[in-house]
């Protein structure tokens, strides 16, 4: 069965440095997304992506958040300068078409920030 | 804005017993997909269900079914036959559009424990 993967599984980085998390789609799917969990809170939206551009983001996601499709499979999240506050489970998503469907969810990054 | 909020959490129940999760929400639209997503130790996201809101039929996956009252803005989730393998965190989600994109509005989850 298709399935979202998501690497690193675990990274732990110092505060100041980027990171890029990484995630493969399941491969005819149109919609991406990235949610954040902080440890022991609710899961959130960060971002949204279709058709190479950002379709909606929220106010989580701020100037030090980026994301991208570089080579049409790969869908990547950028944090160019981690914080502390960053530290959470990063989970990728994608959906086949619009609104009438679910989400499938990768096994998220666990995002250490030291 | 859209909320959702689950009021219980955490809840037990006994292996093989029915145990019922509660979701309420908040929303003005007339038209929207509800879901129960389970989170295992494991913290993989995975569908357990979905309903769409025009329809008026409980949705049913195996074990797992929902009391989806509408006006009253309910969502419950009853797991009968309760395994083991059902303990974890269960989040209510609401998926909405805006301006053509979409995303998913979750509650704050209720940890299952299943009792041998």
């Amino acid at each position: 069965e298709p399935e979202v993967t998501q690497t690193p599984s675990h990274q732990v980085t110092q505060m100041g440095q980027e990171v890029i998390l990484r995630c493969v789609p399941i491969s005819n799917h149109l919609y991406f997304y990235w949610y954040r969990q902080i440890l022991g809170q609710k899961v959130e939206f960060l971002v949204s992506f279709y058709n190479n551009e950002i379709s909606e983001k929220s106010e989580i996601f701020d100037d030090q958040f980026s994301v991208e499709r570089p080579d049409g499979s790969n869908f990547t999240l950028k944090i160019r300068s981690t914080k502390l506050e960053d530290s959470a489970m990063y989970f990728c998503a994608s959906s086949p078409r619009t609104f009438t469907t679910e989400a499938f969810f990768g096994q998220g990054t666990r995002l250490t920030v030291v | 804005a859209q909320t959702v909020t689950q009021s219980q959490p955490e809840m037990s129940v006994q292996e093989a017993e029915t145990v019922t999760l509660s979701c309420t929400y908040d929303t003005s639209e007339s038209d929207y997909y509800l879901f129960w997503y389970k989170q295992p130790p494991s913290r993989q996201m995975i569908l357990v269900i979905r309903q769409e809101a025009y329809k008026q039929q409980n949705a049913t996956e195996n074990r797992f079914s929902v009391n989806f009252q509408k006006a009253a803005k309910s969502f419950s989730l009853k797991i009968s036959d309760s395994q083991l393998g059902d303990a974890a965190m269960y989040f209510c989600a609401y998926k909405i559009t805006q301006g053509g994109s979409e995303k998913l509005v979750f509650g704050k989850g209720t940890k299952l424990t299943v009792n041998p």
